[in-house]
């Protein structure tokens, strides 16, 4: 079976432009969460979704990352305009919906931002 | 929050049992406790969960104290594949969704 599949696995790019972050979860999964690791600050949820609907955003840094999910299979974190702080892991997870299901990462994508 | 502690690093023998402690003293009567185990340069991987009663699967047990103010893994023949950062998290309520992960604790294996 498939896991959680990321994309890119590795972004290197300038600062001020716009980056992608890209997350097929499981099929059959309700529930997606985004995360960021950092030496500084290891794993911290930013936002994560039920049925597509974002539930909790209060982990987003601030006004640059936005995600969507615009259906069951898709989601995007985006970072507009990106920074040298936003450097590090991105994680997705998703899960069955309901809690205390097991989360289910993918290999993240290691972002540089120069 | 429930927070919990671990130790920072562990080292263990090939093929040897290994206990990874936990302390959540402040736990409360709905939290669970989840533990997440990540390879070098991987994601997180789902390891086990409790609330009250020891549990066992395929991968580890997770013994917790009648209080419930501590719980141990117990991975009963460590391999070299179970050289890992292992994280101890209270799931917030019998609702949360939310993981939050501390340090968590470096295991070694020796050969």
């Amino acid at each position: 079976d498939a896991g959680v599949i990321q994309s890119p696995r590795h972004e290197v790019t300038e600062m001020g432009q716009e980056v992608t972050l890209r997350c097929k979860p499981i099929s059959g999964h309700n529930s997606l969460f985004w995360y960021r690791q950092t030496m500084m600050r290891g794993l911290e949820l930013l936002i994560y979704f039920n049925n597509n609907v974002p539930i909790d955003d209060s982990g987003m840094p601030e006004d640059r990352f936005s995600a969507k999910m615009p259906n069951a299979s898709f989601s995007t974190l985006k970072i507009q305009p990106s920074e040298p702080r936003d450097s590090a892991v991105y994680f997705c997870a998703s899960s069955s919906l309901g809690p205390n299901q097991p989360q289910h990462f993918g290999d993240g994508t290691r972002l540089s931002i120069l | 929050d429930a927070k919990t502690t671990q130790p920072n690093s562990m080292e263990s023998n090939e093929e040897e049992p290994v206990h990874l402690p936990c302390n959540h003293s402040t736990i409360s009567g709905t939290d669970y406790i989840h533990w997440y185990r990540q390879l070098p340069s991987q994601g997180p991987e789902y390891v086990i969960h409790g609330l009250t009663s020891n549990v066992n699967n395929r991968m580890a047990s997770l013994a917790i104290a009648e209080d419930r103010k501590s719980s141990t893994l117990i991975l009963h023949r460590a391999t070299l594949r179970d050289a890992a950062v292992y994280y101890c998290i209270a799931l917030l309520g019998a609702g949360s969704y939310q993981l939050t992960f501390g340090k968590g604790t470096k295991l070694s294996v020796i050969p």
